[in-house]
Order: C-alpha cells, then structure tokens, then sequence
C-alpha cells in the first residue's frame, strides 16, 4: 500500500514530441506528489509538484495531471528536448509522525532524439 | 551558497570497512534526510533528522547510522560494508520537519569492493 507503481521504464521520444510518464499509488493518505529529474552523477532536483486538491498543474512544459478516483498521477513534456534526456522519478508524500515520508517510483529513463 | 553539498563524492572501500558520508544542508534548512539509491531499488529513504533529533525511520539497517550536529550538518556511518552496499548515497535538506518540498544534494558514490 506505500508502493509508487511507475511506468514506463523507458521510453524514447523524437524532438518536438510529447512524453508522458505515469504514476499508480494505493494509498488514499497521501497528499503531495511531486516529480524529480535526475542528470547522470547529479541529485534529483524537483521539476513539478501537485496536491490532490487539483487536477492540473503545469509550469513551462511540464504538466502534471492529477486523478484522484483512479489513484493515479502523470507528467507530461510538451514539446520535448534532448536536454529533456534524464532519468524521472514520481513520489508520493504522506504525513506521519510529524513528518512527511517519500515514497518514490522507481523512475523512468527518457531520451529525446535530436 | 544554498546548494545542499555532500562530501566525498566518490568513495571505494573494502568488505568489513566503515565510512562516514557527510552533508550540510541548504542555508536555513533545519532538515536532512539520507536515501540510498541502487540500481534495483531506486531511491529508498533511510532517516530524516530535524535540528539534530532523529524524526523519521525508514529502510535503514542496523549496521547503519546518522546523527545531526548543532550546526545541523549530517553524518550518515556506514559499517561492516558488504558488496551490496554499494550505491549512491543522497543527502536532502528542507526547511522544516514537516515540510513537503526536499532539495537533493549531488550524492557520495559508494562503491565496496
């Protein structure tokens, strides 16, 4: 039930076009969800990040849509870049113990294609 | 500079070692949390400390350790490394105990041979 189920593993995607990474959780507690990207050698660095409170946010290119009934959260790059070429990660945050818990997906590894 | 930093960044030891990984936190983040992140189990959390109390537990084991010092910068121990240990370790740093937003520092890369 603390699992973040993330799909695809890998996906490829031709310059200008739109990529799309989805996310499945089980857990109704929790109440942030954010996106990360990861560079090679580099930390994750928050990209975007939604309350279920919403069912859409986007900044720039980035966009992440928000389902709530199907438990379930995706991003999506529009007009995709080759520096877009990184690894993605979902998580999902719950409250407990004063203190919020990360539970992450277990990332995609996107590349876009000059 | 607000970047949370970690040190070393890479870091090759034996079987039966132990090493200290160490982080400062982003400029008034009272925070610090430690992942792991291997490549068949993604990123995973280990502890959260908060102005130098433990908060939060998570995967790690016993033969593992953290503490936060008063100037809030983290030490995560690691003993009697065993070859599946190796990974990279990330430190992240927010404002409060409570707080949803978590900013990652570039990671120490253990490698145990």
């Amino acid at each position: 039930q603390q699992q973040v189920k993330q799909s695809p593993q890998s996906l490829i995607v031709q310059k200008g076009g739109i990529s799309i990474i989805n996310c499945a959780y089980e857990n109704t507690a929790f109440d942030y969800f954010p996106w990360y990207q990861q560079f090679p050698g580099k930390g994750p660095a928050l990209l975007i990040a939604i309350r279920p409170d919403v069912s859409e946010k986007k900044e720039g290119r980035f966009t992440i849509s928000f389902n709530k009934s199907a438990k379930q959260f995706s991003l999506h790059i529009m007009d995709s870049q080759p520096g877009d070429s990184a690894t993605y990660f979902c998580a999902a945050s719950v409250r407990a113990s004063g203190t919020y818990k990360y539970i992450f997906g277990t990332g995609t590894r996107l590349k876009v294609l000059a | 500079d607000s970047a949370v930093t970690q040190t070393p960044k890479h870091l090759i030891t034996a079987t039966g070692q132990r090493v200290t990984l160490r982080c400062s936190p982003r400029s008034g983040d009272l925070s610090v949390y430690w992942y792991q992140q291997s490549l068949d189990q993604g990123l995973q959390f280990l502890i959260q400390y908060y102005n130098g109390e433990e908060r939060a537990k998570g995967n790690i084991l016993e033969r593992f350790s953290a503490q936060q010092f008063p100037d809030l910068h983290s030490e995560l121990n690691l003993s009697s490394l065993e070859l599946g240990d190796s990974a990279l370790y990330f430190c992240a740093s927010s404002v409060g105990a409570g707080t949803y937003e978590q900013y990652f520092g570039p990671g120490t890369r253990l490698t145990v041979t």
